[in-house]
């Protein structure tokens, strides 16, 4: 099994309102990420965690939260987002932390109202 | 800070004909460089990688090219298909396993 899958595809959701977005692979991948790539630009890389633990935040605001409960699963969860947060959600894994090639899911389509 | 940069945001080619989608990078402290494909719909897919002490890859139909001196990066795509449709980023991770740094993508379109 080569795949990472998220659910769900796709999420509308209000500026109060609290959602998770999930993410699950069962390649035995240590490292699991999450990227936010707006229409037409390329991923920007949110959080990286190794082993289960946190090892990168990349300065994103904490109305996003991610979760990391085992090796094969991450979520991100969401609260009180502006409309600019409106992207493609990615979650991608590796056999390692940071490693080159890493494994993307086919994404979460977030639009803020 | 570490920035890439592509040179053609569009690349139009005939089916059958060799494609080259071409990257400038400025961070010269990065240890690999890597090519990923993104299908509409799609995740980004690994391509080929190379490291900073080579100047050419070979994989299956593609090529990477990486010229430390002018700090270009390329990648060739022979007979090109129509699966070969998509955006193609580059990327670098800055040395000491540091994250991936996108650039800001070419897309490839192949007319039959």
């Amino acid at each position: 099994d080569t795949e990472v899958t998220q659910t769900p595809k796709h999420l509308v959701m209000g500026m109060t309102n609290k959602k998770s977005l999930k993410c699950e692979q069962h390649m035995g991948h240590r490292a699991m990420y999450w990227y936010k790539q707006k229409a037409k630009k390329p991923p920007e890389l949110m959080f990286v965690y190794s082993y289960e633990k946190l090892s990168i935040n990349e300065s994103v605001p904490s109305r996003f939260s991610p979760e990391c409960p085992n090796s094969s699963l991450l979520n991100l969860h969401l609260h009180a987002l502006q409309p600019e947060d409106s992207a493609l959600y990615l979650c991608a894994s590796s056999q390692e932390g940071l490693s080159v090639e890493q494994y993307f899911g086919p994404g979460t389509r977030l639009t803020v109202t | 800070g570490e920035s890439v940069g592509l040179h053609l945001p569009t690349l139009s080619v005939q089916e059958g004909d060799n494609s080259i989608i071409n990257c400038a990078y400025s961070n010269s402290a990065s240890d690999y460089f890597i090519w990923y494909k993104q299908e509409s719909g799609k995740g980004p897919q690994f391509i080929i990688d190379i490291r900073s002490n080579m100047d050419k890859r070979q994989g299956q139909r593609v090529t990477v090219l990486l010229n430390k001196t002018v700090k270009h990066l390329s990648l060739q795509i022979a007979a090109t298909q129509p699966g070969d449709s998509a955006v193609y980023f580059c990327a670098l991770r800055g040395a000491g396993r540091r994250a991936l740094t996108f650039g800001s993508g070419t897309r490839l379109q192949v007319q039959p």
